[in-house]
């Protein structure tokens, strides 16, 4: 597609239940990003990608919450035993080479109940 | 630690006027500043970006104005739209060693 593409776009699950967020990026880009934005505030780095090797997951917040590109292209962002205060919109963005400059995805809404 | 900082958290803009939003960093290894700008229900897109490099940079109608010494950075919209309503949010980066991080963002409303 021409743009990054995330699904689900919306989730509701309980809390204790594990999930996984899908992230398609552009077409050919090499670095893929998550990042996690609250409402009225600015997305917060979790981790990122270059190819399939994770550069940097100092953000994620802890060892619930893993992330996999196997295949350089697709990302999975799991979260397992979620919990109330994971209910965010998680965001994926990806990039051609320049950092800084970042493709974002329109979301994945997560609701934990 | 909040590493960039921004300021105003809203503004309230009439059309045609000059919208002006501000952020400050302590990083001095920061060395690209990009701006993002949301619209709802959206993903931050891309809107200008600037290096410690230049004072200042233009596109269209929109300016980063760069004080390297005052470790301080901001974004000047000047003739502002209904349309440039939207969430924007100033960002920085130290290439190749730490993430994009970003301000908590200023919402922009122009009124006619």
């Amino acid at each position: 597609g021409a743009g990054v593409s995330q699904s689900p776009r919306y989730k509701v699950t309980k809390r204790g239940q594990d999930v996984a967020l899908r992230c398609d990026p552009i077409s050919g880009h090499v670095s893929l990003y998550w990042y996690r934005q609250a409402l009225g505030q600015g997305p917060e780095f979790l981790t990122y990608f270059n190819y399939e090797a994770q550069q940097d997951k100092s953000g994620l917040p802890n060892d619930r919450f893993s992330a996999e590109r196997p295949e350089g292209s697709i990302s999975t962002l799991t979260i397992q035993r979620t919990e109330q205060r994971d209910s965010a919109m998680y965001r994926c963005a990806s990039s051609l080479g320049q950092a800084g400059e970042l493709f974002f995805g329109e979301g994945s809404r997560l609701t934990v109940l | 630690q909040q590493q960039v900082k921004q300021s105003p958290q809203s503004l309230i803009v009439q059309k045609g006027g000059i919208s002006i939003i501000n952020c400050a960093y302590e990083n001095t290894a920061f060395d690209y500043f990009p701006w993002y700008q949301q619209f709802p229900g959206k993903g931050p897109a891309l809107l200008i970006a600037i290096r410690p490099d230049v004072s200042e940079k233009k596109e269209g109608r929109f300016t980063i104005s760069f004080n390297k010494s005052a470790k301080q950075f901001s974004l000047h919209i000047m003739d502002s739209q209904p349309g440039d309503s939207a969430t924007y949010f100033c960002a920085a980066i130290n290439s190749g060693n730490t993430p994009l991080v970003f301000g908590k963002g200023t919402r922009l409303s122009v009124i006619a």
